[in-house]
């Protein structure tokens, strides 16, 4: 079936470095990707999609391309602020899944000042 | 209006209790879920409304009951709960089933 690998965490990084998190995908169909961040105490925001194969999805200075050659969806930040600090989840929609969002463990995100 | 929302923020109720937790969207959409997320754990689908109907259950036990009374409101009937069940309940919308999912701030459920 459908799956999402992501890089282990925590990721502990000073402020103003540069972020990068992996995700890689399995899927039988052609799957819609998203990045999610949750931040402590909340629910789940959508950080940025991709629907196609070498889409470019990016919001807040987070960007990750949807590539199929390689099955990956990798998040980066070219500087991170302590603000970013939370858990960052890579997940699937495949049409064929019905609607289900197939999630990676997550990755937690802390930044130092 | 483009949030979900989700009331209470949180509940403790002990074993025998009966509770319901809500949600609501304004945002025209037709899908909603009801997920449940344990500590720095990635949420677990629950169940899927698709135009009102449950479409998708999974095999999540009787005394966890859905109901969809319309397009903007998906429920959570609790009965009966184990201490296991608590948990951060988060509800789910989006356009149809296949289109990204926007999530509420959740309901943290505790149960004595």
């Amino acid at each position: 079936g459908d799956s999402v690998t992501q890089m282990e965490g925590p990721v502990t990084l000073s402020e103003e470095a540069f972020l990068t998190i992996n995700c890689t995908y399995t899927a039988t169909g052609y799957p819609s990707l998203f990045w999610y961040v949750q931040y402590p105490g909340e629910g789940l925001q959508l950080l940025l999609k991709a629907t196609k194969a070498d889409d470019k999805g990016s919001n807040k200075g987070f960007e990750a391309t949807y590539r199929k050659e390689t099955t990956s969806f990798h998040l980066e930040k070219g500087s991170v602020q302590v603000s970013d600090s939370a858990v960052y989840f890579c997940a699937l929609s495949d049409r064929n899944q019905g609607g289900k969002l197939i999630f990676g463990q997550g990755t937690e995100l802390s930044v130092k000042p | 209006d483009t949030e979900v929302t989700q009331t209470p923020k949180h509940l403790v109720m002990g074993m025998t209790n009966k509770k319901s937790l809500k949600c609501e969207q304004h945002m025209g959409h037709r899908a909603m879920y009801w997920y449940k997320q344990k500590a720095k754990k990635p949420p677990e689908l629950m169940f899927v409304y698709s135009y009102e109907k449950l479409s998708i259950n999974e095999s999540v036990p009787s005394r966890f009951s859905p109901e969809c009374p319309n397009s903007s409101l998906l429920n959570l009937h609790l009965h009966a709960l184990q201490p296991e069940d608590s948990a951060l309940y988060l509800c789910a919308s989006s356009y149809l089933v296949y289109n990204e999912q926007f999530f509420g701030p959740g309901t943290r459920l505790t149960v004595l």
